[in-house]
C-alpha cells in the first residue's frame, strides 16, 4: 500500500498524559499537513511542512502541541498534558502538487 | 464569512440516479483550487476531484464531475449513476495560495449522502 499511513489508529489516554502520533506520507510527496476533525465538522488545519521545514501553524496549535518532520520524511505530532477537548480525529495528509491525500487518521479519546 | 459553504447537511438519492451536492466559496484571490473529498464511516478522507480557478473546462473523474461556475463562486459535485458505496460524507474544500493568505486550505461542514436501494 503506497498511501499515507498513520499510527496508531486509535489512542485512549487519561487527561494530563502525553501522546504522540506518527504519519508516513506518500514517499515522493514533499508537503505534509496535520488536521484535526471533530464530530460533524470538516477537518481543521493544524500545521504544514514542506520537506523538513514547518512553514505554517494554525492558531489552533497551542503550546501543548508540537510537530516535527525530521529529514523531511515521516512526521510526528505530540500533544502534552492532554485535555478532554483534545479528543478528536487527527488526520495527516501529503501532497506533491495540488491534491492532498489523507491517511486513515488517529482517533484520540481523552478520558 | 465562511470560506466554504455546503448548505445541504443531508441528501438522499435513489440508486442509479444522479445527485448534485452544492458548494459555494468565498475568496478574493485570483488563483485558487477547489476540491471534493469523500469520507466514509471508516473515517479516511478520499480525494475525488480537483478544479483550478483558471481551468476553463469542468473537471471530470469517472462518475464524478465538478460543475464550476466562477462568477457565482460555486463548485457543485455531480455524481452520476449513484451506487450504494457512494453513501458517505462529502466535503468541499478550497486552497488559497497568495501573498495575502499564504497556503490556506479550507473545508466545508460536509454533506451526508445516503444512496437508497
Amino acid at each position: 500500500d503506497t498511501g499515507v499511513s498513520q499510527n496508531p489508529r486509535h489512542k485512549i489516554t487519561k487527561r494530563g498524559q502525553n501522546v504522540t502520533f506518527r504519519c508516513d506520507p506518500i514517499s515522493e510527496h514533499n508537503r505534509l499537513y496535520w488536521y484535526r476533525q471533530t464530530l460533524g465538522q470538516g477537518p481543521e488545519f493544524l500545521t504544514y511542512f514542506q520537506n523538513e521545514a514547518q512553514l505554517e501553524k494554525s492558531r489552533l496549535l497551542s503550546d501543548r502541541f508540537s510537530a516535527e518532520r525530521p529529514k523531511g520524511s515521516f512526521s510526528t505530532l505530540e500533544i502534552q498534558r492532554t485535555e478532554q477537548g483534545d479528543s478528536a480525529m487527527y488526520l495527516c495528509a501529503s501532497s506533491l502538487y495540488e491534491a492532498r491525500f489523507f491517511g486513515p487518521g488517529t482517533r484520540l479519546t481523552v478520558l | 464569512a465562511q470560506k466554504i459553504t455546503q448548505t445541504q447537511p443531508g441528501m438522499f438519492v435513489q440508486e442509479k440516479e444522479a445527485v448534485t451536492l452544492d458548494c459555494t466559496y468565498d475568496t478574493s484571490d485570483q488563483s485558487y483550487g477547489l476540491f471534493w473529498y469523500k469520507q466514509p464511516s471508516s473515517g479516511e478522507m478520499i480525494f475525488l476531484i480537483y478544479q483550478g480557478s483558471y481551468d476553463e473546462q469542468n473537471a471530470t473523474e469517472g462518475r464524478y464531475s465538478l460543475n464550476f461556475q466562477k462568477a457565482r463562486k460555486s463548485a457543485n459535485l455531480v455524481i452520476s449513476a449513484s451506487q450504494l458505496g457512494d453513501s458517505a460524507m462529502y466535503f468541499c474544500a478550497m486552497r488559497e495560495a497568495s501573498r495575502n493568505t499564504g497556503n490556506q486550505f479550507y473545508f466545508g461542514t460536509g454533506t451526508s449522502l445516503t444512496v437508497i436501494p
